[in-house]
């Protein structure tokens, strides 16, 4: 099985334009995450998701909007990109969220604002 | 505030035992993870403990003092494969993953 893809791969975009980063998972698990990871600093929660149909705000959202339509697909949106978004994005997702289970990670988007 | 500590970069020789330490101050806690961490890859599962103790995978261990607010991940017989970062992470009261900034491991030869 795929696991957790992601793309772009990566991405230069332009201060001020916007961008969805795409997430998908076959593994059929109800929670996903979305990270950034910025040199220094450790893994940090933009938004989450406990099943299908519902979100929620991690550590720092703003500027970060989410939707979860179905189970597979988590995708994240920049709709106003500014140089401080600058960073690797993972996705991860777990079986639940309201357990200590393991989250699994997806290979990343590198992105570049300009 | 909630905080996870580690140091920043370890060095180490091939063949040799290395121990990673992590403490961390959260809101609760359900529980500690290790991952690892390629350069440019994603972090992929190491160990979970929840209990106090060892627990023993292979050539990784991890151990947890609940109070301490301590653990640490000891890797044995180290391979050049095992120069990555090690990230320690705290899933506090709420479920939500706490994050060091990683340890960075230097393997020579």
């Amino acid at each position: 099985t795929a696991g957790i893809t992601q793309a772009p791969t990566s991405q230069i975009l332009a201060a001020g334009r916007s961008m969805t980063l795409r997430c998908t998972q076959d593994m059929r698990h109800n929670a996903m995450y979305w990270y950034r990871q910025d040199l220094g600093l450790g893994l940090r929660l933009i938004h989450y998701s406990n099943t299908a149909g519902t979100t929620g705000k991690g550590e720092v959202p703003d500027g970060y909007s989410v939707s979860r339509a179905n189970t597979d697909d988590f995708p994240l949106t920049l709709a106003s990109a500014v140089p401080s978004q600058t960073s690797v994005y993972f996705c991860a997702s777990s079986d639940s969220r309201e357990v200590s289970d393991t989250q699994y990670f997806g290979p990343g988007t590198r992105l570049t604002v300009l | 505030g909630q905080n996870i500590d580690q140091p920043t970069e370890m060095t180490a020789t091939e063949g040799a035992i290395v121990q990673i330490n992590c403490t961390y101050q959260t809101s609760g806690f359900n529980g500690l993870f290790w991952y690892q961490q390629h350069a440019g890859e994603a972090p992929t599962f190491l160990s979970y403990n929840v209990l106090d103790g060892l627990e023993e995978k292979g050539r990784f261990s991890s151990f947890l003092s609940r109070s301490k607010g301590y653990s640490y991940l000891l890797l044995k017989e180290l391979q050049m494969k095992d120069y990555a970062s090690y990230l320690c992470a705290v899933m506090d009261s709420n479920y939500q993953l706490i994050w060091g900034a990683g340890t960075k491991l230097i393997i020579k030869p």
